[in-house]
């Protein structure tokens, strides 16, 4: 059971390219986010999917895409990068949304410099 | 938007009570508050989390104001491995779903 995992763990793009990170769970879980992390700051959701095919809009997701093809792995994608996106990217995955009744796993992150 | 206010750093000895404070004065009834803390160089785990009651699990406990503008997480006797960045979210489960963290406390443990 290897939990939320990501890939890659490290990159370094240059401006105007593009790239895609990709989360898989194994736990079976519904709902699964990406949230970008910059320093000194707290996280801050990207975008969200409550289920295989579905996609929402987080706080922070201009500059990104997101698709959820199969339940296990949630990929982001970035068309064009800047160096305002150099960043630390976590995904989380959860069977329910965490409200009262569950919790958040997360990956151990990608750490994106764009220069 | 709701949004959430923690100091920036909190200092406490080795086998020491710490209680760190979270202010979310904007609160709306729908938002749970939950706690994540984050080691160095890992993801966020979790803590805790309430709604309205006081609630305690093998980690620790978490205090809510009556009014739900400000909560506590304490930990009962912290451990050199309770050093982390402790996070305190709001998470709404209306319609709208939000999930709002906080900057962060980053807890110092002295031996």
């Amino acid at each position: 059971n290897a939990g939320v995992t990501q890939t890659p763990k490290f990159r370094v793009l240059k401006t105007g390219q593009s790239m895609t990170l990709l989360c898989a769970q194994d736990m079976n879980h519904e709902y699964m986010y990406w949230y970008r992390q910059d320093p000194g700051m707290g996280l801050r959701l990207i975008h969200y999917s409550v289920g295989e095919g579905t996609t929402a809009k987080g706080e922070v997701p201009d500059g990104y895409n997101v698709s959820r093809l199969k339940k296990q792995n949630f990929l982001l994608g970035l068309e064009s990068a800047a160096p305002s996106q150099t960043s630390v990217y976590f995904c989380a995955s959860s069977y329910f949304w965490p409200g009262d009744t569950d919790e958040q796993y997360f990956g151990p992150g990608t750490r994106l410099t764009v220069t | 938007d709701a949004k959430t206010t923690q100091p920036n750093s909190m200092e406490s000895n080795e086998e020491e009570p710490v209680h760190l404070p979270c202010n979310h004065s904007t609160i709306s009834g729908t938002d749970y508050i939950h706690w994540y803390r984050q080691l160095p160089s890992q993801g966020p785990e979790y803590v805790i989390h309430g709604l309205t009651s006081n609630v305690n699990n093998r980690m620790a406990s978490l205090a809510i104001a009556e009014d739900r503008k400000s909560s506590t997480l304490i930990l009962h006797r912290a451990t050199l491995r309770d050093a982390a960045v402790y996070y305190c979210i709001l998470i709404r489960v209306d319609s709208n779903y939000q999930l709002i963290w906080g900057a962060g406390t980053k807890l110092i443990i002295k031996p």
